[in-house]
């Protein structure tokens, strides 16, 4: 399998310009979670989908943030209008839910290293 | 926050040491995990303990958990340099929030050769 993937994976781009974060998650996998990372506020989950629907957005930092599961293998994040505290490493990360246990780990892509000038 | 926070911040050994990190969090959990962050690259799983259990073991690695003191230990026993990344403890909530996997700030280890 070839993991969950992330593109792109750098991003520069200046502020007020609207960004477009993509990713595929591993085949089969009912869960999608997309997180933040920051030196300084380390790993947040911005907001998570089960079977394609957005579960728990409670992450989601302000209203120019949005994110969309159209279908099971394709989810994106999308930033608009962008602003320069929205540098960070954004990372999609998905799970399978199986035998009934809620115990499963998340397997993460590389992220995408976004900075806003 | 049920954020988990990880003690050191940052540990350097020799090779062939053995590495401890500790995580401590604030709210019941249904079980802990553990990750580990190469320089640049997203977070592998490494190891999952569920809250009824207090020990388990994969390779060089040992996790403890006590739920009563809300803690819990990594141990890498005969380190390498390839050990060398970030490890993250993350914690999955009971009830509606078991699927809700908050992270605790990291330990970052350096191994020397």
């Amino acid at each position: 399998d070839a993991g969950v993937i992330q593109s792109p994976r750098h991003e520069v781009t200046e502020m007020g310009q609207e960004v477009t974060l993509r990713c595929k998650p591993i085949s089969g996998h009912d869960y999608l979670f997309w997180y933040r990372q920051t030196m300084m506020r380390g790993l947040e989950l911005l907001i998570y989908f089960n079977n394609n629907v957005p579960i728990d957005d409670s992450g989601m930092p302000e209203d120019r943030f949005s994110a969309k599961m159209p279908n099971a293998s394709f989810s994106t994040l999308k930033i608009q209008p962008s602003e320069p505290r929205d540098s960070a490493v954004y990372f999609c990360a998905s799970s399978l839910r199986s035998g009934g246990s809620y115990n499963s780990p998340l397997h993460f892509g590389n992220g995408t290293r976004l900075t806003v000038t | 926050s049920q954020q988990g926070e990880e003690d050191p911040q940052a540990l350097s050994i020799q090779e062939g040491e053995n590495a401890t990190m500790n995580c401590s969090y604030k709210t019941s959990i249904n079980n802990l995990q553990w990750y580990r962050q190469n320089s640049g690259r997203g977070l592998v799983h490494l190891i999952l303990i569920r809250s009824n259990e207090r020990e388990k073991h994969s390779g060089r690695l040992r996790v403890t958990l006590d739920t009563s003191k809300k803690s819990s230990s990594l141990l890498i026993t005969a380190s390498r340099a390839a050990d060398t990344a970030s490890y993250f403890c993350a914690t999955a909530g009971t009830l509606y929030n078991f699927n809700k996997f908050y992270f605790g700030s990291g330990t970052k280890l350096n191994v020397k050769p």
